[in-house]
């Protein structure tokens, strides 16, 4: 399983635009990358999915380089209600890309 | 209905107790987990089900019994628990473990304290 890096913890204000980089340099010819979100005491809720290039839903973007060792995760303007633990997980298939890595707290600040 | 339902939402229970934690979801989903979080940490995989069957067991416990009655029902039966055990205990679905494009969702936990 490819080991994901994430920063511990953002804080950003709100209204900005936010990018939480995930670093996962043994990434596998098949394996893909997935965010989640996770509220205090809630289960982890999907964000966006991708495998190389660029990803955008209604929620977020999701980049990827060429080399794949690497994704981003954009958020365009934060509200507080965007305070949450974020996920990067990366797996071949379903079970493999359930396997959580430490996250990234971030904090939006009035 | 994109739901995760688990029961109850709170336990508390003593180390000589035996008690169970359902999840329930009607998406057709045929493959379902169990995760243990302790506060400020991620979630981590305890058991996968697969088509009613067991099909991975991240070396839990013996204490901690899963079972998967039908495609839409998850159980974990307790037993013999110690304080530490104590955590958010969270259940999830997805389509099917085969695919790639998994997109699971999750039930909102239920919270157990041991005592």
């Amino acid at each position: 399983l490819a080991k994901t890096t994430q920063p511990i913890s953002m804080d950003s204000y709100e209204g900005q635009e936010v990018n939480i980089t995930c670093s996962h340099n043994n990434i596998a010819t098949n394996d893909y990358i997935t965010w989640y979100q996770q509220f205090p005491s809630q289960g982890p809720r999907f964000i966006i999915q991708g495998y190389k290039t660029k990803v955008t839903n209604e929620v977020a973007s999701l980049f990827i380089p060429a080399d794949r060792k690497s994704s981003t995760l954009s958020l365009p303007r934060v509200s507080l209600s965007d305070t949450a633990v974020y996920y990067c997980l990366v797996g071949q298939t379903g079970a493999n890309n359930l396997f959580f890595g430490t996250g990234t707290r971030l904090t939006v600040i009035p | 209905d994109t739901e995760v339902t688990q029961t109850p939402k709170h336990l508390v229970m003593g180390m000589t107790n035996k008690k169970s934690l359902k999840c329930e979801q009607h998406m057709g989903h045929r493959a379902m987990y169990w995760y243990k979080q302790k506060a400020k940490k991620p979630p981590e995989l305890m058991f996968v089900y697969s088509y009613e069957k067991l099909s991975i067991n991240e070396s839990v416990p013996s204490r901690f019994s899963p079972e998967c009655p039908n495609s839409s029902l998850l159980n974990l039966h307790l037993h013999a628990l110690q304080p530490e055990d104590s955590a958010l205990y969270l259940c999830a679905s997805s389509q099917v473990i085969e695919s790639w494009d998994t997109e699971a969702f999750f039930g909102q936990g239920t919270r157990l304290t041991v005592v």
